[in-house]
């Protein structure tokens, strides 16, 4: 079945080490995403890539850094400098523009990773 | 102001009754509508969208559009219990690839 796979879904992580969290997606989708939810709060996004070898910060990129090597696999690394990393990190795709300027499409969430800070 | 906002609730309705929600956005130039339910711990699942003025229907589902106000309205008809969720309200501009989320909506249907 076509879908998006996060992995870990839970992650613990002592305070100063960088982890990088997986995103999969065999849905041929060139936009993928990754937003950060905290208890009771909106998504906030964090890192956005429109196609392969590209990406573009977003809102709360600090401490952060992401990869687009392949189309299907937009992983994110949670540096030590990131002050709070304690989240729910939800990575999703979408068509994307394709071959013209528009936005096309819907935006498809993986399960999630719930990261926490020891 | 906000790209997008949504009144957070939370929202409660008995069992069989109509749940309205609502989402207002600033951008006019703004193309795509999303609905999205969130259960508690778990990724947002997509359940509408909408693209053009008017309304439109799937299954108890119906999605509301006046762009002219700039709202965008979910309607859930009969009411069940599993729809206890958090709701979430997305839009797209006509360019670029950035989806803006409101702060979500929370739902409670009480049996």
């Amino acid at each position: 079945d076509g879908g998006i796979t996060q992995s870990p879904k839970y992650l613990f992580r002592k305070e100063g080490q960088n982890v990088t969290l997986s995103c999969e997606q065999n849905l041929n989708h060139d936009a993928m995403y990754w937003y950060r939810q905290d208890p009771g709060q909106g998504l906030r996004l964090i890192y956005y890539s429109q196609i392969v070898n590209d990406f573009q910060k977003g809102d709360i990129a600090e401490g952060y850094s992401v990869s687009r090597e392949k189309k299907e696999s937009f992983p994110l690394t949670v540096t030590s400098a990131q002050k709070n990393p304690t989240a729910f990190y939800l990575c999703a795709s979408s068509k994307g523009r394709g071959q013209g300027i528009f936005n096309t499409g819907e935006l498809f969430f993986g399960e999630g990773s719930r990261l926490t800070v020891l | 102001q906000k790209e997008v906002e949504q009144n957070s609730g939370p929202l409660s309705v008995p069992e069989g009754a109509i749940a309205s929600l609502n989402c207002t956005y600033s951008d006019r130039g703004s193309q795509s509508f999303f609905w999205y339910r969130q259960y508690s711990g778990k990724s947002p699942e997509l359940i509408m969208s909408i693209y053009s003025n008017g309304d439109k229907e799937d299954g108890r589902f119906t999605a509301q559009l006046n762009k002219a106000s700039q709202y965008v309205s979910l309607l859930i008809r009969d009411s069940q219990p599993s729809d206890s969720a958090t709701y979430l309200c997305a839009v797209t501009r006509l360019t670029g690839n950035q989806f803006y989320f409101g702060t979500g909506t929370s739902l409670t249907v009480i049996p």
